[in-house]
């Protein structure tokens, strides 16, 4: 079936610093997302791509939809401590509503 | 209220036993999803309905799990004679229905623990 490869797996980085996580998959989707989820919550929206080569920011995050519509990347910039969290993409192909998601980036972030 | 709604937060069950967990979708939503996150894992898709009708079930890991929607709200995973190895946080999400232009909104799980 389809899988998506998300990496890094965990980052441990200083506030301040900039971070990039990614996505790749052998499969072409049509909407790339990108959730965060906190300890005891539901994963929650950051940014949702819907064109190749689309570039959308959100605040210090950035993510880009590959050209080839078979990857993603999320940036932060300037992290602060409340960045710590689960970061997960997601991908969605044809019309099924079915999301597919990557296993996630754990960030920790040093004060 | 103004997101989705999941009940219990927590349940702990012996093994062998049913259980029942409850998805309340935001108004309005007529796609809802159910996902199952293991310990330190991603989310694995289990079955999603559009209005009342699940057009994709291949998610569900066994016969032990069903689900249905009435209404086109409330929707309701009830897993049969339950293993430990169904011990895992099960998150609900809704949508607007249009795929590509309403992303998906996620509760706060319930936890299931299996003893």
């Amino acid at each position: 079936g389809q899988q998506l490869n998300q990496s890094p797996q965990s980052m441990f980085i200083q506030e301040g610093e900039d971070v990039s996580m990614n996505c790749t998959s052998s499969s072409i989707f049509n909407t790339w997302l990108w959730y965060k989820q906190d300890p005891g919550e539901g994963p929650v929206l950051l940014i949702a791509l819907y064109k190749a080569g689309e570039l959308t920011s959100n605040g210090r995050l950035t993510a880009q939809f590959g050209i080839t519509r078979k990857d993603s990347f999320l940036n932060i910039s300037a992290s602060i401590p409340s960045d710590v969290g689960i970061y997960f993409c997601a991908g969605l192909s044809g019309n099924t509503g079915k999301l597919i998601f990557g296993q996630g980036t754990t960030l920790q972030v040093k004060p | 209220g103004a997101g989705v709604s999941q009940s219990p937060s927590n349940k702990v069950t012996e093994k062998g036993k049913d259980v029942e967990l409850r998805c309340d979708p935001i108004s309005g939503h007529t796609a809802l999803y159910w996902y199952r996150q293991s310990l330190g894992q991603g989310l694995e898709f289990l079955i999603y309905f559009q209005g009342n009708s699940a057009p994709d079930k291949s998610g569900l890991p066994s016969d032990r799990f069903s689900a249905e929607r009435t209404g086109g709200s409330v929707s309701t995973l009830t897993i049969q004679r339950t293993q430990q190895e169904d011990s895992a946080v099960y998150l609900c999400a809704s949508s607007l229905g249009d795929y590509h232009n309403s992303p998906l909104h996620f509760g706060n799980g319930t936890r299931l623990t299996v003893t």
